[in-house]
């Protein structure tokens, strides 16, 4: 169980377009839902918090307007990065945390998903 | 400022041999600490975590660690490494007033010598 997964698995696009990435939870109820960034050989710097039906809350330095979050329903977030450029090429990861199974809740264990690999040319 | 810190980047070991990863923390709340493993390419997959209780936490594949709030420490380790266990080692920690959020050491890669 508490499985979370991640479309597309990779991407490219070129400058000044727009790309969507979602986040599903599979087997469970994602209440929060965090989007992750990572750059080769460096960690995972979080971008954003998102709870369900509310709006994401972004990280010092994350530009909100340019990282579109949405997490309308308890199954699916999604990150949009608007006008993407090179720069924002990068590992995308996305996890939740929630009520899985049996109504147990997962408030402090969050899933991850396998990232998405963006490449913006 | 709340910090994990894995002090070695880069780690070599022979196959067979004992493997210790460190991690220390700095953390104004009790906290919750994780260790999580990542090949080139791929997601994170969960080794072991540890939110209470017994501070000897034992993980998958044979990975153990051990909570030390005296020192601040929660060292990921390995009685006999395998050639597969070589990838990225991620230490992160979190804290029950922090709204779920987990920070994350800055990694330390494993190489396996044969």
């Amino acid at each position: 169980g508490a499985v979370v997964s991640q479309h597309p698995s990779w991407v490219i696009c070129k400058s000044g377009t727009s790309v969507k990435i979602e986040c599903r939870s599979l087997d469970f109820q994602a209440t929060t839902m965090f989007w992750y960034r990572q750059f080769p050989k460096q960690s995972l710097m979080l971008m954003a918090t998102s709870n369900e039906g509310s709006k994401a809350t972004y990280e010092q330095g994350v530009e909100k307007d340019k990282f579109l979050i949405n997490h309308a329903s308890l199954t699916l977030s999604t990150l949009t990065v608007t006008s993407a450029h090179p720069e924002d090429s990068s590992f995308y990861i996305c996890s939740a945390r929630g009520r899985l199974a049996g109504g147990i809740s997962s408030y402090n264990e969050q899933f991850f998903g396998p990232g998405t690999r963006l490449t913006v040319l | 400022a709340q910090s994990v810190t894995q002090p070695d980047i880069h780690i070599t070991v022979s196959e067979g041999a004992s493997l210790e990863l460190r991690c220390n923390y700095s953390y104004g709340a009790t906290p919750y600490l994780f260790w999580y493993v990542q090949s080139p390419g791929q997601g994170l997959q969960l080794l072991l975590k540890y939110f209470s209780g017994d501070t000897l936490v034992q993980g998958i594949k044979g990975f153990e660690a051990e909570f030390k709030r005296s020192q601040s420490s929660f060292n990921l380790r390995k009685p006999s490494v395998h050639w597969s266990d070589a990838a990225e080692y991620f230490c992160a920690v979190g804290s029950y007033n922090q709204g779920g959020k987990l920070i994350f050491g800055q990694g330390t890669e494993l190489s396996v010598k044969p």
